[in-house]
């Protein structure tokens, strides 16, 4: 059965650290393409950033270009968001989604990210 | 970067079948794109990749009841027979090099 399953959210101030990861299972992890996906609460689907299979390539909105950073270990089937400087706005449900050829096809179930003082 | 467009709400009976609308812009309507299905408190889940011709691929799983067609810009979602579960919100999501494309979704209510 494949699977991503998030982690690492929680409560944080603003201005702090956070390190989000997504654990696959179930398929060929090496062959997709891996990204970031938010939901602020109420609101719609958000692309933030997104990584090729082999991490040989990465993308960004521009909206977290300096703070957000993608990564992945293809040996332990994981990818990662480190998140800098955290701000109110970011406060979101984080999801980890994955594609072989465009549409993002394979979801997590998300993590919860709140950002307040 | 271009834009998805989708109507913020549909509504259907139980029983019947309704059809949501994502419009590409005019400078990408012949892109391909996935349609995701998020039910209330969930995350998404992909249902369909659909192409420019109108041609389809149902993820694994996804009843034969959803399916997909296209027309110009115009990218459709048709679900038949409807169920209680398939009231939530519908996403159409697109890609281009480098980034990836979301509509602001459809919140469908089943009557």
């Amino acid at each position: 059965q494949m699977q991503l399953v998030e982690s690492g959210g929680g409560v944080v101030q603003p201005g702090r650290s956070l390190r989000l990861s997504c654990a696959a299972s179930g398929f060929i992890f090496r062959d997709y393409a891996m990204h970031w996906v938010r939901q602020a609460p109420g609101k719609g689907l958000e692309w933030l950033t997104g990584i090729a299979h082999d991490g040989s390539n990465k993308y960004h909105v521009d909206s977290v270009k300096g703070r957000f950073a993608i990564s992945r270990d293809n040996s332990k089937k994981t990818l990662f968001l480190q998140m800098n400087n955290l701000r109110i706005e970011d406060t979101a449900v984080y999801y980890c989604a994955g594609d072989t050829s465009g549409p993002l096809d394979i979801w997590g179930q998300g993590t919860t990210v709140i950002v307040s003082s | 970067q271009f834009a998805l467009t989708q109507s913020p709400s549909a509504s259907a009976s139980l029983g019947a079948s309704v059809k949501l609308t994502c419009t590409l812009d005019s400078g990408h309507s012949d892109f391909a794109i996935g349609w995701l299905q998020q039910q209330p408190g969930r995350g998404p889940r992909y249902l369909m990749r659909l192409n420019g011709d109108g041609s389809h691929n149902r993820g694994d799983g996804i009843p034969v009841r959803f399916s997909g067609s296209s027309s110009g810009a115009e990218r459709y979602l048709t679900i038949s027979s409807l169920q209680s579960e398939d009231e939530a919100d519908y996403y159409c999501q697109t890609w281009d090099t480098g980034s990836v494309i979301f509509g602001g979704g459809t919140k469908l209510t089943v009557l």
